[in-house]
């Protein structure tokens, strides 16, 4: 059973840099058959897709958020990570990752997603 | 950004009621169409990928359907663990993948 963990700080001051990491279990990243993604969701919001990363390293993100935003693998440790800089109040939301079956041939959907982790932007 | 409407945006349905929800790309987007399941405080759950295929583990009580610009969402007797907002999701267009706002199933 494919599972995904969240983790990082639930607080961010503004204009620092927010960090969260997922940790997956029950399949490789290495294994090279999916993207791995992040998500977020506003309070009482919709979803709004973030990025995803290949395990080769490849990744693709959201042009509204791509001047700030990186996303990395780590294949030693089965996990990828997300850093979101100059953060202010609007990026406050629930984080999630998800695995994503868009590898190779397209049509990108999200299962399973991990928990989800709430990061609030305020001093 | 390809846009994605949801209708209606809420409805009220009794336990056993046929529920139709519907989602309107604002371009085609061929099959290229999912479907999620979110309760309170939890994650998004996949039910449908590629417009009408059903996601292994959920009931056969979901179905979807559509091609190019509409898609529909139909649940054929609600049962009460279905109460939850559904979300539709494009992936045609990979320079960004966009949700739908989201249709809220309430009990009548």
């Amino acid at each position: 059973q494919v599972q995904l963990q969240e983790s990082g700080p639930g607080l961010v001051k503004p204009s620092q840099t927010l960090s969260l990491t997922c940790t997956v279990s029950g399949d490789s990243i290495s294994s090279g058959s999916y993207y791995w993604s992040w998500l977020r969701q506003h309070p009482e919001k919709g979803l709004e897709w973030i990025g995803y990363i290949h395990h080769t390293g490849s990744t693709h993100n959201n042009p509204s958020l791509k001047s700030r935003m990186t996303i990395s693998v780590d294949r030693s440790k089965n996990q990828f990570s997300l850093e979101l800089k100059s953060v202010t109040a609007a990026d406050t939301a629930v984080y999630y990752c998800a695995r994503d079956g868009g590898y190779p041939y397209g049509n990108n959907w999200f299962d399973p997603w991990g928990q989800g982790t709430l990061v609030t932007v305020s001093s | 950004d390809i846009q994605m409407t949801q209708s209606p945006s809420s409805l009220s349905a009794s336990v056993g009621d046929r529920v139709t929800i519907t989602c309107r790309a604002s371009q085609s987007i061929s099959n290229y169409l999912n479907w999620y399941q979110q309760k309170p405080g939890k994650a998004p759950k996949l039910l449908i990928y590629a417009a009408s295929s059903l996601q292994s583990g959920v009931p056969s009580r979901f179905s979807g359907s559509g091609s190019g610009t509409d898609f529909t969402l139909t649940i054929s007797s609600l049962q009460p663990e279905d109460f939850a907002t559904y979300y539709c999701q494009q992936s045609y267009s990979t320079s960004s993948l966009t949700f739908g706002g989201g249709t809220k199933v309430e009990i009548k």
